[in-house]
């Protein structure tokens, strides 16, 4: 079946470091690749989305590039804020209208000032 | 516009007992999702409605775990009776359709059982 493997946490960073928190997925096809993100005591929230190979996602700051010769999509921003301080999941949604999402462990992020 | 809401937030019981979570989801979403998310997990999906039909109930425990969407709008969760492994956080989801691949999670309810 579908699976999502992501980077295990926490991760702890300063202000203005360069973020990574690696994904690869098991799928067969062509699966959509999201990531969510958690902010403390609220609800995930959709950050970035790919639907197809090589389409990068983008926004907040955050990218993440849909690699299907890897089954990789890592998140990345080049300089993280305080703010940006939450728990990352990457999610995939299967081929086909009805697949369910399926999500990684979560990998939780704090940026000290 | 307001987005889904959960209620109540937290909940403490003892086990045995029975609990019910409420949804309500963002109005005009024809899709609504229960997940599951234990400590240091992703959310696993218990099951999902097209507007009132349960069309995807096959990871929700069936012995102790209901739901129900009348009307097709806002949503229920009971567990009956609760057991200590229950303890968890329960989301709630909607999407526009099935199709929509945006779904738009409620803040959870943090359930406890001791």
């Amino acid at each position: 079946g579908n699976s999502v493997t992501q980077m295990e946490g926490p991760v702890t960073l300063s202000e203005e470091a360069f973020l990574t928190i690696n994904c690869t997925y098991t799928a067969t096809g062509y699966p959509s690749l999201f990531w969510y993100v958690q902010y403390p005591g609220e609800g995930l929230q959709l950050l970035l989305k790919a639907t197809k190979a090589d389409d990068k996602g983008s926004n907040k700051g955050f990218e993440a590039t849909y690699r299907k010769e890897t089954t990789s999509f890592h998140l990345e921003k080049g300089s993280v804020q305080v703010s940006d301080s939450a728990v990352y999941f990457c999610a995939l949604r299967g081929q086909g209208g009805s697949e369910k999402l399926v999500f990684g462990k979560g990998t939780k992020l704090t940026v000290n000032p | 516009e307001a987005g889904v809401v959960q209620s109540p937030r937290y909940k403490i019981i003892e086990k045995k007992q029975p609990v019910a979570f409420w949804c309500n989801p963002i109005s005009g979403h024809n899709t609504l999702y229960w997940y599951l998310q234990n400590l240091g997990q992703g959310p696993e999906l218990l099951i999902r409605y097209e507007n009132e039909e349960a069309v995807d109930d096959s990871q929700l425990p069936k012995d102790r775990f209901s739901a129900e969407r009348l009307k097709g709008v806002d949503s229920t969760l009971k567990i009956q009776p609760a057991e200590l492994g229950d303890s968890a956080v329960y989301l709630c989801a909607s999407s526009l359709d099935v199709a929509d691949a945006e779904q738009f999670f409620g803040p959870g309810t943090r359930l406890t059982v001791l």
